[in-house]
């Protein structure tokens, strides 16, 4: 079975502060991970995608995210926020198998001045 | 570049009315189409997919139906609504090659009274 975890339901941060926002993945084969974005009343937007490779990958907006195999992970992180990243973040997982992907409950980020 | 647009943008309708909700996709031929529905505040749920022209293939049953009438258009309908299909449906397009990156429309809101 695969499911994804976000364990975070809200993350308040600072403006200008770092960002780490977790995932956690449950799937037996190769997972194909995906990082979206959602601002309100909005469809999503792709921020980032594993597919193999160098377990940290660059997505949009100074986003990037590390894949860990041996954790079952693939958290967001970004150095500096903005107000404008205030958002929901979703980690999606996607595989070979089917044509079936499984989003995460979403985190929702909220940035203070 | 490709495009998609979902149609109508917002809806309310009363309970046991009919629906359809359309989504066109522009610039690429043979895509994969998604269904997704988002319950407000919520995580997205895959409701269907098709790889191919006239063939749907249902993933959770919400007492809605999906059709694929031609190769850039995906049709979400039932002859019934309930209280319970009230969200945000998102449709989404890939390359033909499952795990791809799923690309949204932004979303019809739909609303039953």
């Amino acid at each position: 079975a695969q499911s994804v975890t976000q364990p975070d339901a809200r993350v308040t941060v600072s403006e200008g502060a770092s960002l780490q926002l977790r995932c956690k993945y449950s799937y037996s084969g190769t997972p194909y991970l995906f990082w979206y974005v959602q601002y309100p009343r909005q469809g999503l937007q792709l921020l980032l995608k594993y597919y193999s490779g160098d377990p940290v990958v660059q997505g949009v907006n100074g986003f990037e995210a590390e894949f860990s195999k041996s954790n079952s992970s693939f958290h967001l992180r970004k150095a500096s926020v903005h107000w404008s990243d205030s958002a929901v973040y979703f980690c999606v997982l996607g595989n070979t198998g089917n044509y079936k992907y499984v989003f995460g409950a979403g985190t929702r980020l909220k940035v203070i001045a | 570049a490709q495009t998609i647009h979902q149609w109508p943008v917002a809806e309310i309708k009363a309970v046991g009315s009919p629906l359809s909700l359309g989504c066109t996709i522009k610039g690429k031929s043979s895509p994969n189409l998604y269904w997704y529905w988002q319950a407000t505040g919520g995580t997205l749920q895959q409701l269907f997919y098709s790889i191919t022209v006239g063939q749907v293939e249902s993933v959770v049953q919400l007492n809605l139906s999906a059709s694929r009438p031609k190769d850039d258009q995906f049709i979400l309908s039932t002859e019934k609504l309930l209280l319970s299909h009230s969200g945000f449906y998102l449709c989404a397009w890939s390359r033909d090659i499952s795990a791809e990156t799923l690309y949204f429309g932004s979303g019809t809101r739909l609303t039953v009274l």
